[in-house]
């Protein structure tokens, strides 16, 4: 079975400063990663994923992720990050077998002025 | 289009008694997934359901049951509650449930028990 670990409960940031959320998973098949964002009161949004192909992927609102196969990871980055960045950001795997997604515990990321 | 819905969107229920939550996933989405939001335990996945079939159940007791219909709209019932079942329940939607497709989420329903 898999799971998934964000490293970073709470990450505080300053307005245009540049954020990193860390994301490590372990699974013995192929998965797929993804990056959903929960703004408060609301549901899951899908940030980005990575299915196959380049391992760099990114958003259109300037987020990006880089899937490493040997260090398991799928780190998210944004290179200057605005107020309405703060939310929290969960993490997810699902195996190639499998109908559902494992989340990890989330990081809630709050920017400040 | 429009998204996924769920209702009711707040709900209050005392220990004991039995809930029934929906989810109408979006139009032409055949797979509807329940996890429920906790600040303890995170984002637990519950079931999975595709074509009214339950193809896939998380670890959860058996008081914790769902079903869908064959226009794929889907409930969850919790019988006899208990406080540590106070959550938010979320639902999510996408075409057949495939590990490779994006899951679309509602909005949640915020369930307190007293």
């Amino acid at each position: 079975a898999q799971s998934v670990t964000q490293l970073d409960s709470q990450v505080p940031v300053f307005e245009e400063a540049p954020v990193e959320l860390r994301c490590n998973y372990s699974s013995s098949v192929s998965v797929y990663l993804f990056w959903y964002v929960q703004y408060p009161n609301q549901g899951l949004q899908l940030l980005l994923k990575y299915l196959s192909g380049s391992t760099l992927v990114e958003s259109i609102n300037g987020f990006e992720a880089e899937f490493n196969k040997s260090q398991t990871s799928f780190h998210l980055r944004k290179p200057s990050v605005h107020i309405s960045d703060t939310a929290e950001y969960f993490c997810a795997v699902s195996e190639s077998h499998d109908y559902k997604l494992s989340f990890g515990a989330g990081t809630t990321v709050t920017v400040r002025a | 289009k429009a998204g996924v819905t769920q209702t009711p969107r707040y709900l209050i229920k005392t220990r004991g008694q039995q809930v029934t939550l929906s989810c109408s996933p979006i139009s032409g989405h055949r797979s509807v997934s329940w996890y429920q939001q906790t600040p303890g335990q995170g984002l637990q996945f519950l079931f999975e359901y595709f074509s009214e079939t339950q193809r896939n159940k998380g670890n959860f007791p058996g008081r914790f049951s769902g079903r869908q219909f064959s226009n794929s709209r889907s409930e969850m019932n919790v019988s006899t509650l208990e406080l540590g079942d106070s959550a938010l329940y979320l639902c999510a939607s996408s075409p057949t449930g495939t590990s490779r497709e994006t899951q679309y989420f509602g909005p949640g329903t915020r369930l307190l028990v007293l």
